[in-house]
């Protein structure tokens, strides 16, 4: 099985900031690499597919870059609504489905 | 716009068989050729995939579950449902039905979940 890991666990920042999540997996995946944003108590909801392709009605502050084994996900001007929790998912086993433990970003 | 809604009892008694149904509404659950999948979240924890199902019928299961589910699909009322049986506590958890959209580019199929119910708690307890 497709093992997939993200770091940190969590971090803290502040409105304006930059923000990098990575996502790894335990072998290659090519580019079948999404990302997710889950609020409390809300369902996860797509941010980015196939790795850099940004998911229609998503803010262009987010973006994904990787291949392979190693992924990316950056939150370039960090706004009050993107405090959660962001989850990787590989789909490169499909239908098997993984997603990573999850990264939560919280205010400094 | 799609949208999902699960229903079902919120609460199950250990070793019983837990019982879901999504609502899809919006549009046809037979139109465009997409899987329809159960995922959970036990609460502070991750995802999990559960299976999946296409209007054919045709299943994918998760492997550690696979014994103990059933997805099936009801295309007349627009709606799949998700079968757990011999439920025991870790199996509590919050469960999601999505659709499964994908993306072709480069040769090959990219499948994500892009649309989501809200999602329902089921408790596992006597």
């Amino acid at each position: 099985d497709i093992q997939m890991t993200q770091s940190p666990s969590s971090l803290s920042a502040s409105v304006g900031d930059r923000v990098t999540i990575t996502c790894r997996a335990s072998q290659s995946i090519s580019s079948y690499l999404n990302w997710y944003q889950q609020k409390p108590g809300k369902a996860p909801k797509l941010l980015i597919y196939a790795a850099s392709s940004l998911q229609s009605g998503v803010p262009s502050r987010f973006s994904g870059s990787g291949s392979g084994t190693d992924f990316t996900l950056t939150i370039s001007s960090l706004q009050p609504e993107d405090f959660a929790t962001y989850y990787c998912q590989q789909s490169y086993s499909t239908p098997l489905a993984a997603f990573g433990p999850g990264t939560k970003v919280d205010i400094k | 716009q799609v949208q999902l809604q699960e229903s079902g009892p919120g609460l199950v008694k250990p070793s019983q068989t837990l019982s879901l149904t999504c609502t899809v509404s919006g549009g046809s659950i037979s139109s465009g050729s997409y899987y329809w999948s159960w995922i959970r979240q036990p609460a502070g924890k991750g995802l999990e995939w559960i299976g999946r199902i296409y209007t054919s019928g045709s299943t994918n299961y998760n492997p550690s579950l696979k014994s103990r589910v059933t997805i099936s699909v009801d295309t007349s009322k627009n709606q799949f449902s998700l079968k757990l049986s011999s439920v025991t506590a870790a199996d509590t958890a919050v469960y999601y039905c999505a659709r499964v959209g994908y993306y072709y580019g480069s040769g090959s199929y990219v499948d994500y979940f892009d649309y989501w119910g809200q999602g329902t708690l089921v408790t596992v307890s006597s």
